[in-house]
């Protein structure tokens, strides 16, 4: 079965330090995975994503994510947090292949909190 | 560009009234679906559609009705609603290409949400 663990419900972190919002997958075949951020009252917003290649993998406002096989992981990372960072974090990965076409599976979401 | 238009942006009902959700794109996605979020569950899928015409189930597709009748509009109906129907619902886009896989590469545009209420 398909599933994304995100096993942080909060992570809080000052401005200015870095953050890490994890995420684990378990998929048939390969992953494609996805990193959207939530702001209130609005929509999920991409961030980035992983399809192949380089592990680390650039995205929106100073985002990265990097992906690691063998311990199925795409953590999401930035090396200096934003108190406007703050905000909803979900981690989503697509199988290669499946029954429901183009599915996304999405973890249950990380609160970040950027303190001043 | 509007992008994903949802409306309404809240909603009340009482439990066993009809209505229907509605959800508009202009950027021409074959791809379109339905998702409601609930407090620690993330997204669940409801139904899908790849072009119109086509739909199919997703993960708790139980009490909802949809159809495609244009590459822009893919409504959400529900029957006779529910309290465990009370959720944020999402509609999200995305292309479809036919070149290798990319559909799986392309990510899903989202609209802002409606917020439904069942008493």
């Amino acid at each position: 079965a398909q599933s994304v663990a995100q096993p942080e419900d909060q992570v809080n972190v000052a401005e200015g330090n870095p953050l890490t919002v994890k995420c684990t997958y378990s998929v048939s075949g390969n992953p494609y995975l996805f990193w959207y951020v939530q702001y209130p009252n609005r929509g999920l917003q991409f961030l980035l994503k992983y399809i192949t290649g380089d592990n680390l993998v650039k995205g929106s406002y100073g985002f990265e994510a990097e992906f690691n096989k063998s311990q199925t992981s795409f953590h999401l990372k930035k090396p200096s947090a934003l108190v406007s960072d703050s905000a909803l974090y979900f981690c989503a990965v697509r199988p290669d292949r499946g029954s429901t076409l183009g599915r996304l599976y999405f973890g249950r979401g990380t609160q970040l909190t950027v303190w001043p | 560009n509007a992008g994903v238009t949802q409306t309404p942006k809240f909603q009340v009902l009482k439990t066993g009234q009809s209505m229907t959700l509605q959800c508009a794109q202009d950027m021409n996605h074959e791809y379109m679906s339905w998702y409601r979020q609930d407090p620690g569950m993330g997204l669940r899928l409801i139904h899908y559609s790849v072009g119109a015409g086509i739909t199919d189930q997703g993960e708790v597709p139980n009490g909802y009705n949809v159809s495609r009748s244009t590459t822009e509009d893919f409504p959400l109906r529900l029957l006779s609603a529910a309290p465990s129907q009370t959720s944020v619902y999402f509609c999200a886009s995305s292309y479809l290409s036919k070149q290798g896989s990319p559909i799986y590469n392309s990510p899903l545009h989202f609209g802002n949400g409606t917020r439904l209420t069942v008493t």
